[in-house]
């Protein structure tokens, strides 16, 4: 399978704890994109990287939330002291150029996350 | 501020019709919009993507329209099949503020009945 790939693609935690997702991107593709999904709602944009460097970020992305792409391959978003409102979707995508551009984004399948 | 509307209820018809899906926005001024599938528990898959100079775009049975003076896009599935069914999201960039990300709309939910 050649396409984004995200795991674990469900966690359950205990509120104030930290948790990490990961999120390996389709190959040759040096645009990677989180983005927050909830139930009946469409994604919401939280970050942007090209290559390893982070060009942009949301308002949602909270100081509890970091991403990093060390590498500019794979990237990892770690929430920490984790919150019941933190329930959601996490999609991870990627493109071969910018969104701006007219790429297509490819999603991955996301991460579901449950805070109890 | 800026905004997407969708259809927030679910569109119900029947296999064979053609299902029209409304994405409206307020406060733009993008210069492409694109259609995406999600089905339940998975994530978006791009359909179509229709650029500020295009009226309308077409492959196999989908068409979109985009009319950048009413800030409408029309989103058109026709003979539709019951493996038609899914929520249908609408995104535009933000050429205005220079973001690289997509805007979402909220979706609209397609049940066609056999």
């Amino acid at each position: 399978d050649t396409g984004v790939s995200q795991n674990p693609r469900h966690k359950i935690t205990k509120r104030g704890q930290n948790v990490t997702f990961r999120c390996d991107p389709i190959s040759e593709h040096n645009r990677l994109y989180w983005y927050r999904q909830t139930l009946g709602q469409g994604p919401e944009f939280l970050t942007y990287f090209q290559n390893e460097a982070q060009l942009e970020k949301s308002r949602l992305l909270s100081d509890r939330f970091s991403a990093e792409r060390p590498k500019g391959s794979f990237s990892t978003l770690e929430i920490q002291r984790t919150e019941q409102g933190d329930s959601a979707m996490y999609l991870c995508a990627s493109s071969p150029g910018g969104a701006r551009s007219g790429n297509t984004i490819y999603f991955g399948e996301g991460s579901w996350l449950t805070v109890v | 501020s800026q905004k997407i509307e969708q259809n927030s209820e679910a569109l119900n018809i029947q296999e064979g019709k053609t299902a029209t899906l409304t994405c409206n926005y307020t406060n733009y001024s993008p210069a492409y919009l694109q259609w995406y599938r999600q089905d339940p528990g998975r994530g978006p898959v791009f359909l179509l993507l229709i650029r500020e100079n295009e009226k309308e775009k077409r492959k196999e049975r989908l068409k979109v329209t985009f009319d950048t003076t009413l800030k409408q896009s029309l989103f058109h599935i026709t003979a539709s099949q019951p493996a038609d069914s899914a929520t249908y999201l609408c995104a535009l960039d933000k050429s205005d503020t220079g973001r690289r990300a997509l805007t979402f709309g909220s979706g609209t939910r397609l049940q066609v009945q056999p």
